[in-house]
């Protein structure tokens, strides 16, 4: 299982664009990047999810290089409400056997 | 969307005793469900894996006859904690694979979480 690294914590200001880059130097042929986000005392909450290049959602975007070996979570213009912790996941999403471990996961804080 | 019920939210039990967590896949057959805990400040740890029909798969470390897991249908899958003690005090999360639609790739959807005190 590919492992990843995030910075444990990042702070912003609303109205700002926040990038959270992940590492995963391992990551496989079959392997998915997904990211989520978790509300203290909530399950966590499906944002995005890549394989290469670049996707685009209606709350994020997520750039992959070529070689796959980073990420980042792009959250244009944050409000007060995008302040949780954001879960960058790789496994491999094609099997129905896999399973997806977390990581410590980045702790972002949007100020005012 | 994909909607994965929990419940209950909050449990509070006396040592010795047994919760039950249920975990309902709403609107989409989960085969393959994942339990997860979590404590304050910490990310989450994956426990079992549990498959429809099929006995769960454990993670190293966690106990398969303290923590019962059953998934009896493609919607349903239970966590029961035996004899539960204060240092079971956790919250637990399930979730279940399914397709997302965009990708085409798995990904999982979380219950709300269940919040276990054991006093």
């Amino acid at each position: 299982l590919a492992k990843t690294t995030q910075p444990i914590s990042m702070d912003s200001y609303e109205g700002q664009e926040v990038n959270i880059t992940c590492s995963h130097n391992n990551i496989a042929t079959n392997d998915y990047i997904t990211w989520y986000q978790q509300f203290p005392s909530q399950g966590p909450r499906f944002i995005i999810q890549g394989y290469k290049t670049k996707v685009t959602n209606e709350v994020a975007s997520l750039f992959i290089p070529a070689d796959r070996k980073s990420s980042t979570l792009s959250l244009p213009r944050v409000s007060l409400s995008d302040t949780a912790v954001y879960y960058c996941l790789v496994g491999d999403a094609l099997s129905n056997t896999g399973k997806l471990i977390f990581g410590q996961g980045t702790t972002l804080q949007v100020k005012p | 969307g994909a909607v994965v019920s929990q419940h209950p939210s909050r449990v509070i039990c006396k040592s010795g005793t047994s919760v039950k967590i249920e975990c309902r896949s709403l609107d989409f057959q989960a085969t393959t469900m994942f339990w997860y805990r979590q404590f304050p400040k910490q990310s989450l740890m994956l426990m079992a894996t549990s498959n429809e029909g099929s006995k769960a798969t454990y993670e190293q470390g966690v106990e398969k006859d303290k923590f019962l897991i059953n998934h009896a249908s493609l919607t349903l899958s239970t966590l029961t904690v035996t004899s539960a003690h204060p240092e079971d005090s956790s919250f637990y999360i399930c979730s279940g694979r399914h397709r997302d639609r965009v990708s085409g790739a798995n990904v999982l959807t979380f219950g709300a979480g269940s919040r276990l005190t054991v006093l």
